[in-house]
């Protein structure tokens, strides 16, 4: 299956720092999206963005499709963005590939 | 409008047990499939379903099992637990296909515990 490489894993910090979080995939692929999971465990979505690049207030993605990675920015980090985020792929068959994910702790 | 609904939300089997997590997609969302989360493996996908046929299956032996109902409602089955087997099952449901540019939502997800 499609390798779907996500860095930095582990990132820390300051409140109202700005960040950039990447992820790497091995092939083309149809569906990209990225999602924080929260301390409950459940993945929330931040951008369904297969190219291109949208942004939703202080969160903004860019995938390069051609170059095979996407980058998402977090802008004016607050505590409650801290949790782990994940990029996920999809070539077919609504089976999505994750990455490891990035786990963002953000400091007061 | 309801999201991804997951039942139950925690729970401890016994090695050797059996399992059903059971599942129920946005209101209208055909599709269902289910996935794994280990600290070990990540996220790992187990099987995907649309109008009650499995439509693909990922790498799990046959211990893993699931099915979907008329009204999109899908549950999956562990039988024989094992140690292993501890993780987060977490559910997502969509309209149509991802590929179609469809968004997957997933679920709070179901915490099993084996011991």
């Amino acid at each position: 299956g499609i390798q779907v490489e996500q860095s930095p894993p582990d990132l820390i910090l300051q409140e109202g720092a700005n960040s950039t979080l990447r992820c790497n995939f091995s092939d083309s692929v149809n569906n990209l999206q990225w999602f924080h999971q929260n301390p409950w465990g459940q993945l929330i979505n931040l951008f369904y963005i297969p190219s291109g690049t949208k942004q939703n207030g202080r969160l903004s993605a860019t995938t390069v499709a051609t170059e095979r990675y996407s980058l998402l920015y977090i802008s004016s980090s607050q505590t409650t963005d801290s949790g782990v985020y994940f990029c996920a792929v999809e070539q077919g068959g609504n089976q999505f590939y994750f990455g490891t994910g990035t786990s963002l702790t953000v400091i007061p | 409008k309801a999201g991804v609904t997951q039942t139950p939300r925690y729970l401890i089997k016994t090695r050797g047990q059996q399992v059903t997590l059971s599942c129920s997609p946005i209101s209208g969302h055909r599709s269902v499939s289910w996935y794994q989360q280990t600290p070990g493996q990540g996220l790992q996908f187990l099987f995907e379903y649309f109008s009650e046929t499995q439509r693909n299956k990922g790498n799990f032996p046959g211990r893993f099992s699931g099915r979907q109902f008329s009204n999109s409602r899908s549950e999956m089955n562990v039988s024989t637990l094992e140690l292993g087997d501890s993780a987060l099952y977490l559910c997502a449901s969509s309209f149509l296909q991802a590929s179609a540019g469809n968004t997957i939502y997933f679920g709070e997800g179901s915490w099993l515990t084996v011991v």
